[in-house]
């Protein structure tokens, strides 16, 4: 069955400390990657996206992803965190209209 | 580019009346539309799959009777909850895929959400 496991229920870091959101799913083919950001009573924006190619993928705000097939993970990484990065993180994985969104992560910045 | 609209963001009815929510897609056509429900402190629950000049597809457990899709052009969908009660209060999101081909149309594009709160 299709599913998208966050470990991580929440997480705390220093502003400017090193960050890594990790992310498994389980799929019946290799599906197209996602990560998604959300704050507090807002919807999604989408932070980067994996489809194929380079398994080290760029995104906005200073975000990176590393797709590795081998251990079926697509886990978020960004070298220095800042406090407006506090937030829910959403991993979320398929194909077409089948997307299955992981619990998500809490993401929280300390000074 | 790639700019969904939802209206009302917070809405606050009495128990029994309707609501209607709009999911507008403001920079392109979206052939496809999703409707999302979230729990506190949860993730998304997907309720239903909207197409353009289609009928909607409800996953399991969601009541088509209740939670009314319409999809009337390539850039709005509309979810009215019918006789609301206070157990349907909850943050509902939708989403929308561009139409037309390639890698692109994977990727679904969100408004930022209606907090439904049923007195």
């Amino acid at each position: 069955a299709q599913s998208v496991t966050q470990p991580d229920i929440h997480i705390t870091v220093s502003e400017g400390a090193s960050l890594e959101l990790r992310c498994n799913y389980s799929y019946g083919a290799t599906p197209y990657l996602f990560w998604y950001v959300q704050s507090p009573g807002q919807g999604l924006q989408l932070l980067l996206k994996y489809f194929s190619g380079d398994t080290l993928v760029q995104g906005i705000k200073g975000f990176e992803a590393e797709f590795k097939r081998s251990q079926s993970s697509f886990n978020l990484r960004k070298p220095s965190v800042h406090w407006s990065d506090a937030a829910e993180y959403f991993c979320a994985v398929g194909v077409s209209n089948d997307m299955r969104f992981g619990a998500g992560t809490r993401l929280t910045v300390k000074p | 580019g790639a700019v969904v609209s939802q209206h009302p963001s917070w809405v606050i009815c009495k128990s029994g009346t309707s609501v209607k929510i709009e999911c507008r897609s403001l920079d392109f056509q979206a052939t496809t539309m999703f409707w999302y429900r979230q729990f506190p402190k949860q993730s998304l629950m997907l309720m239903a799959t909207s197409n353009e000049g289609s009928k909607a597809t409800y996953e399991q457990g969601v009541e088509k009777d209740k939670f009314l899709i319409n999809h009337a052009s390539l850039t709005l969908s509309t979810l009215t909850v019918t006789s609301a009660h206070p157990e349907d209060s909850s943050f509902y999101i939708c989403s929308a895929r561009r139409t037309g081909s390639g890698l692109a149309k994977n990727i679904q594009y969100f408004g930022a959400g209606t907090r439904l709160s049923v007195l």
